[in-house]
């Protein structure tokens, strides 16, 4: 089955400092990759949709300047949490899609925990 | 406005059958999903259905109605690792996912 990666899974960073996430899809190319924030007890919130190649269209609310996106390949997007704040501490999963198949299913990477101290 | 309804929390025993109930509203309708997630994971898929009628999948099934916008996924004899969140997801005229926030399904013994 199609497998997403993303590093690392756990990060601690402090206040004002910036902090990449990288998203991999291992066997299949990604023309698509979304990422997504979640809070404790919610559901999944997609702060942006990622096409290879182009700029990432970001939902509205999401600072683009603030959260970095870079989908510079077929198999890996980075997120960039710029100038972290303790309100940015999340978990953060991004998830690939690929052309073909019945429909357009979306395969998950494992997440990353950021806490911003 | 587009909109995922599912219960907040459900408790079912070890080897009993459980019921989450899923409605939704968006613009368009390109299938309906369910994720299970655990407690500090990624979701994982479960199903997909875009027709009417049932689909099983081993002890999970997942039935859909597009004309009452309304899902359930039925899982049968539970096990103590059943316990997690469950996600339904409604994909819109977009191909973009529309998210409940999640049914929390504890299981006891």
């Amino acid at each position: 089955g199609a497998v997403v990666s993303q590093h690392p899974s756990r990060v601690i960073c402090k206040s004002g400092t910036s902090v990449k996430i990288e998203c991999r899809s291992l066997d299949f190319q990604a023309t698509t990759m979304f990422w997504y924030r979640q809070f404790p007890k919610k559901s999944l919130m997609l702060m942006a949709t990622s096409n290879e190649g182009s700029k990432a269209t970001y939902e509205q609310g999401v600072e683009k300047d603030k959260f970095l996106i870079n989908h510079a390949s077929l198999t890996l997007s980075t997120l960039t949490v710029t100038s972290a704040h303790p309100e940015d501490s999340s978990f953060y999963i991004c998830s690939a899609s690929a052309p073909g198949g019945s429909y357009n299913e979306q395969f998950f990477g494992p997440g990353t925990r950021l806490t911003v101290l | 406005g587009q909109n995922i309804d599912q219960p907040t929390e459900m408790t079912a025993t070890e080897g009993a059958i459980v019921q989450i109930n899923c409605t939704y509203q968006t613009s368009g309708f390109n299938g309906l999903f369910w994720y299970q997630q655990h407690a500090g994971e990624a979701p994982t898929f479960l199903s997909y259905n875009v027709l009417d009628g049932l689909e099983e999948k081993g002890r999970f099934s997942s039935f859909l109605s597009r004309s009452k916008g309304y899902s359930y996924l039925l899982l049968k004899e539970l096990q103590m690792k059943d316990s997690a969140s469950y996600l339904c997801a409604a994909m819109d005229s977009n191909y973009q996912l529309i998210w409940g926030a999640g049914t929390k399904l504890i299981i006891k013994p």
